[in-house]
């Protein structure tokens, strides 16, 4: 079965620029979505079809791919997006989704 | 604007059933897609399925077939989760989610004797 991968965690600190990558053999035609999950809350989406932000999303996260990557980039990244982060997209035939495994984002 | 609003928490006991709700509002129920995503204690998202809220036709993820069923009441705009023979590995938080943006506030289904 189709799979996104992601690194269990990153760490940065604050001010610093967090990048969380995403692979999948199917990026290259399907696009990525990533979502911020804090402890105990519904995720929430933060980019979607590649590298939009929805409105109310601060401007310093984006995204971008290149290839079967794609990248979730948080540029000076503050304690409180300290979370989980996720990305999602679908296999080749778009009728399943697949989530990635998630990262945990350290700022500190 | 578009709400999900779930069941809420249910104790079950191993080998029993549950039906979690998940009603939706601000938006046309059946012309959007309702997916159902699992969350283990400390584990990730897990996606179980969708089903089409036009048709009622269901889609089932690997690994959710058999025990797992998705339902719709599009008269009240409320799409359903039924799990039977449960089982403890089945304590969750299931979500239903307006893929990409919407998600319910997700129900927790604890399985113990």
């Amino acid at each position: 079965s189709y799979e996104l991968t992601q690194p269990p965690s990153v760490s940065v600190s604050p001010g610093q620029t967090a990048r969380i990558t995403c692979s999948g053999d199917a990026l290259p035609k399907k696009y990525p979505y990533w979502y911020q999950q804090k402890s105990g809350q519904a995720p929430v989406l933060v980019i979607y079809e590649d590298s939009k932000r929805p409105s109310g999303i601060p401007e310093r996260f984006s995204g971008s791919s290149s290839g079967t990557m794609a990248t979730l980039t948080i540029s000076g990244a503050q304690v409180e997006d300290e979370a989980d982060y996720y990305c999602y997209s679908t296999d080749s035939s778009g009728n399943h989704v697949v989530f990635g495994g998630g990262t945990k984002l350290t700022v500190l | 604007q578009v709400q999900l609003v779930q069941s809420g928490s249910e104790l079950k006991k191993p080998g029993a059933s549950v039906k979690v709700s998940c009603k939706a509002s601000g938006y046309t129920f059946t012309s959007y897609a309702m997916n159902w995503v699992r969350q283990a204690p400390g584990q990730g998202l897990e996606w179980m399925g969708w089903i089409n809220t036009n048709t009622g036709n269901p889609t089932y993820a690997q690994g959710f077939t058999g025990r797992f069923v998705f339902s719709l009441d599009t008269s009240v705009s409320t799409a359903y989760l039924q799990i039977s023979s449960l089982k403890a590995e089945d304590t969750a938080v299931y979500y239903c989610a307006r893929l990409a943006a919407d998600w319910g506030q997700g129900t927790l289904v604890t399985v113990s004797s």
